[in-house]
């Protein structure tokens, strides 16, 4: 699986969107990139995930630039709750592939009152 | 429809003995991963079973196994702990054994070896 590059931490004001970055300019055609986000003391917790079309769903936005290289998460009005790290996962999808998730170091997001 | 569970949520142990952690999956859930997370690193994948099966293994020694019942619940043994074992481990379920299936995280297992 490509390897995937995110800064180490960011900040966000309530209410405001966060936008994490993900670099993964390895992906194959047949890879997906996914996130999961880990609240403290929690196991992670799958948010999105998406081919090359941008994603929507109830918790966040998925942009995929139209290379493929990178994408970004958008939490469009973060609260205090949505701190936690961040962590973006390049991912072959398909019946045939075990379903191992490959985590690097994440993006440690705070959102801040 | 319950989640996953995890059982013990802190444990002690010392050097050289032996631990067993244990996983339920959640409800109609047939895999089960394992994964290990060193404090301020990603969880690492383990192992994954499948139907009583191991399939799929990470870069672990062999003093790490592990067990999956009928009932599709899960134990992680290590063996001769080591004090680099001392981490959380975390047990996810999901559907099918392949990456079309989502996987569900436990809250983890705290081991501490001293």
């Amino acid at each position: 699986d490509a390897k995937t590059t995110q800064p180490p931490s960011m900040d966000c004001a309530e209410g405001r969107a966060a936008n994490l970055p993900c670099n993964h300019s390895t992906i194959s055609g047949n890879e997906y990139v996914y996130w999961y986000r880990q609240i403290h003391s929690q196991g992670p917790q799958y948010i999105i995930h998406g081919l090359k079309n941008n994603e929507t769903n109830e918790m966040a936005s998925l942009i995929i630039t139209e290379d493929r290289k990178s994408s970004t998460l958008i939490l469009p009005h973060a609260t205090l709750r949505d701190t936690a790290v961040y962590y973006c996962i390049v991912r072959s999808y398909g019946s045939s592939n075990t379903g191992k998730l490959i985590f690097g170091q994440g993006t440690t997001l705070q959102v801040k009152p | 429809e319950t989640g996953v569970t995890q059982s013990p949520t802190h444990l002690i142990k010392t050097r050289g003995q032996q631990v067993t952690l244990r996983c339920s999956s959640q409800s109609g859930h047939n895999t089960v991963s394992w994964y290990q997370q060193a404090l301020g690193q990603g969880p690492q994948f383990i192992f994954q079973y499948y139907r009583e099966e191991e399939n799929g293994r990470g870069n672990f020694p062999p003093r790490f196994s592990g067990l999956q019942f009928p009932n599709y619940s899960s134990e992680l043994n290590v063996n001769a702990l080591e004090l680099d074992d001392s981490a959380l481990y975390l047990c996810a379920s999901s559907l099918g054994q392949s990456s079309l299936y989502e996987q569900y995280f436990g809250p983890g297992t705290r081991l501490t070896v001293t």
